[in-house]
């Protein structure tokens, strides 16, 4: 596979286990925010997303939480599995007069124990 | 099958050799955009298009170019490719109004 998860933090959780993984993101300006998830020699695949308006939001056993005052973001994997074992991105969405930039966090690999 | 596709997916060249990696879509998305991915560095932006016609730089375009000429194909352009473009590249689509990038298979380039 790919070399992206050199120098990353890695969380390592027993199957079964709730894994948190979080990001800190930087412009508050930001209108929404996405978590993707990357296997091994694959393209990211998102997973969940957030607007900048809420402070959580639920998808199918992940939950997304959105601080704005200390600009910091979540996700919440329930009863991991060991499909989940991939590198995950936090990623901030902003806007400038109609154009939209996204700005991806360097990672965090997430390791699952059988 | 609604895909993103990334053309060649693994591509060794040398320094000042111009190289064009093609992107396609097939979900008529608006929205496309370029990343590369280097170790410890995560994704980051190279250029994004909104529309036909209709694009801007990123955080890292220097040593870039694009275009978009058509709604499904958004071409990634290195004029004059140095070592310091050896990357991952990946392409990605969404509808402009959804977050949901749904990117392609990757690029592996070395310039050496």
């Amino acid at each position: 596979g790919e070399s992206v998860g050199l120098h990353l933090p890695t969380l390592s959780v027993q199957e079964g286990d709730n894994s948190i993984i979080n990001c800190a993101y930087s412009n508050s300006a930001s209108d929404y925010f996405i978590w993707y998830k990357q296997e091994s020699g694959k393209g990211p695949q998102f997973i969940i997303d957030i607007r900048s308006n809420m402070d959580k939001r639920q998808g199918q056993r992940v939950t997304v939480l959105l601080n704005k005052t200390v600009k910091h973001l979540s996700l919440q994997i329930a009863a991991t599995q060991p499909g989940d074992s991939a590198v995950y991105f936090c990623a901030e969405n902003s806007r400038s007069g109609g154009y939209q930039k996204v700005t991806f966090g360097t990672g965090t690999k997430l390791q699952v124990i059988p | 099958e609604a895909q993103v596709t990334q053309n060649p997916r693994y591509l060794i060249t040398v320094t000042g050799k111009k190289l064009t990696v093609t992107c396609s879509q097939n979900m008529n998305h608006e929205y496309m955009s370029w990343y590369r991915q280097d170790p410890g560095l995560g994704l980051r932006q190279i250029y994004y298009s909104m529309n036909v016609e209709v694009t801007d730089k990123g955080d890292v375009p220097e040593g870039y170019k694009v275009s978009r000429k058509e709604k499904r194909n958004f071409p990634l352009i290195l004029e004059s490719p140095s070592p310091n473009q050896t990357s991952l590249y990946f392409c990605a689509s969404r509808r402009t109004d959804s977050y949901e990038q749904y990117f392609g298979p990757g690029t592996r380039l070395t310039v050496t």
